[in-house]
């Protein structure tokens, strides 16, 4: 139950195009979904996130779409770019326990090319 | 501000050798986190603290063991290393505890072979 599911594990796409990457959960009581960005020999870094009462929140060419009923989250690059290459991870996390438990999903690998 | 700082980045142990993974953080937060990663399961929990001398246990604490006598330090060790150990780990530190951003260090990488 404490799952998130992400999909592809893989993607590629042209420069100028949208590029999106999926994911389910099926734990109702997270509150929290961020998305994780990681360059190769980095550690993730936050990239957006999102809370459940809200179905939409866009920083720059990056949004997340919420779907509170479906249990579903995207993460959508628009006008994606080769600096976007990277591994992408969702994440949910659940506050109850006193910290902040977050459960990842297992990435996707990303690929703009020119 | 070096944010959260891991050494070594590289490491090669044999089966049975132990080593200490050290992680400091300068951003005088609370929480601190050890996770693994390993190619295509996303980053699993192994410890967490929420404070000096409060550390648990997250997802896959098996082989590994922490200690937190400061703020700033929280080192991951590994006793008897196996080659199911073989992983990237990252230390990640938040200031509070609930629903915020995680500061990821740049890993490790071991292989115990």
């Amino acid at each position: 139950q404490q799952q998130v599911k992400q999909s592809p594990q893989s993607l590629i796409v042209q420069k100028g195009g949208i590029s999106i990457i999926n994911c389910a959960y099926e734990n109702t009581a997270f509150d929290y979904f961020p998305w994780y960005q990681q360059f190769p020999g980095k550690g993730p870094a936050l990239l957006i996130a999102i809370r459940p009462d809200v179905s939409e929140k866009k920083e720059g060419r990056f949004t997340i779409s919420f779907n509170k009923s479906a249990k579903q989250f995207s993460l959508h690059i628009m006008d994606s770019q080769p600096g976007d290459s990277a591994t992408y991870f969702c994440a949910a996390s659940n506050s109850a326990g006193g910290y902040q438990k977050v459960t990842f999903g297992t990435g996707t690998k990303l690929q703009v090319i020119p | 501000n070096a944010g959260v700082t891991q050494t070594p980045k590289f490491r090669i142990l044999k089966i049975g050798q132990s080593m200490t993974l050290q992680c400091t953080q300068d951003m005088n937060h609370n929480y601190m986190y050890w996770y693994r990663q390993d190619p295509g399961m996303g980053l699993k929990l192994i410890y967490y603290s929420v404070g000096a001398g409060i550390t648990d246990k997250g997802e896959v604490p098996n082989g590994y063991n922490v200690s937190r006598s400061t703020t700033e330090d929280f080192p991951l060790r590994l006793e008897l290393a196996a080659p199911s150990q073989t992983s990237v780990y990252f230390c990640a530190s938040s200031y509070l505890g609930v629903n915020e951003k995680l500061f990821f260090g740049s890993g490790t990488q071991l292989s115990v072979l």
